[in-house]
Order: C-alpha cells, then structure tokens, then sequence
C-alpha cells in the first residue's frame, strides 16, 4: 500500500509552547489529507479534513485558531498545536487519500505530550 | 448524529480458533466501509474494505461481511494468530472523503 509519513513521532513540549506535525504521502499524490487525535484506549476522533491548497475544514469542536492546519502541496499538510497545554496530551495521527471513496493510509502517529 | 459503533469493546480467542468481530452503523447513505487493525502506539493499517453494493469480500485470512438491512458489519479473522492481537476498527465513508471511524474492539489472542 502507499506510504505517509509523519514526523516526529514522539514530542515533548512546554505549556505555552507551539509544536508542528508533518504529514508526507511518499510515493502518491494526496488531495486530502486528514488529522484525527486519539486519547488512550478510545477511537480516532477526525479534527479536521485538508484539501491541498485550500482551507482546512474543521469538525465540530475542534478549534481551528488552535490546531493550525496548513496543505501547502500534494505531499505535505501540518498541524500546528497553538499554545499548547497539557489537555491537548494526545496521540495526533494523519492519514491521506489519493481519490475518494478509497481507504485512507495512515502515519504513524505523533505522541504529543504537554508538560 | 450518525455513527459507526461496535458490538463488543474486548474479544479474546484462543490461537488457532476463528475471530468475529462486529460493528454496527448508521448511517444509511454510507457506501464504504473499511477495517482497520492498530497496534499500539502506531496508526490504522488497512485490512479489507467492502463497498455497499457487495455483501461479502475475502482476502488473506479474513471476510468481511455487510448486512445492509440491519446496518452490519463484521471482519472475520480465520486461524487467529498472536499476531493478530490488536485493535479493530471498523470505519465508514458517506459517498465522499471522510473516514470516520467506530469505537473498536480489542482481540487478545491466547497462546
């Protein structure tokens, strides 16, 4: 199957502080591409879906002024975590498509931590 | 609003038997459904995936079936391994992009 990349996997940061995520599709090109968060031993709960060159749609809840999202090409989108506390601990995962209504492929996650 | 769900949150078989595992949705307008397999601390790895014009989809080792008349799915694993050991999630798209996803169930596969 294809192959998306994301880095870094694991993170440490300090409450105030901002940290960056990168989603890469290696060999495909991506339109969408999609973040989701997942707290321990529950589901992946979709934040937002990005559309390479457009804005990001967010879903309900999710606050766009704090979970930056940017799709600058068809290979690349990031999260940006804004201000970060230590509620916004969670695992970051991305995944991205090449048509519709194909499965996803997904990274391999970001442990975020907030101390 | 609508949403994929699971029947049951743990499942534990014995090496060697047969896994079912099941889900139910509802949304009646999704058209494509997938199984995910995450270990932990890594993302979704793609299993099998079923359109809604089919009621049954095998590959290597697994089945997935679709009811749609009860709005069910199940992923049937044959020959559980250890290696199988993992959470499964079934996920669903409505005619677009989105992939969301149901609560997951856990398989503990015993030696």
């Amino acid at each position: 199957g294809a192959v998306v990349s994301q880095h870094p996997s694991r993170v440490i940061c300090k409450s105030g502080t901002s940290v960056k995520i990168e989603c890469r599709s290696l060999d495909f090109q991506a339109t969408t591409m999609f973040w989701y968060r997942q707290f321990p031993k529950k589901s992946l709960m979709l934040m937002a879906t990005s559309n390479e060159g457009s804005k990001a749609t967010y879903e309900q809840g999710v606050e766009k002024d704090k979970f930056l999202i940017n799709h600058a090409s068809l290979t690349l989108s990031t999260l940006t975590v804004t201000s970060a506390h230590p509620e916004d601990s969670s695992f970051y995962i991305c995944s991205a498509k090449g048509t519709e209504n194909t499965e996803a492929f997904f990274g391999q996650g970001t442990r975020l931590t907030v101390v | 609003g609508e949403s994929v769900g699971l029947h049951l949150p743990t499942l534990s078989v014995q090496e060697g038997d047969n896994s079912i595992i099941n889900c139910a949705y509802s949304n009646s307008a999704s058209d494509y459904f997938i199984w995910y397999k995450q270990e932990s601390g890594k993302g979704p790895q793609f299993i099998i995936d079923i359109r809604s014009n089919m009621d049954k989809r095998q590959g290597q080792r697994v089945t997935v079936l679709l009811n749609k008349t009860v709005k069910h799915l199940s992923l049937q694993i044959a020959a559980t391994q250890p290696g199988d050991s993992a959470v499964y999630f079934c996920a669903e798209n409505t005619g677009g992009f989105k992939t969301i996803f149901g609560a997951g169930t856990r398989l503990f596969v015993k030696a």
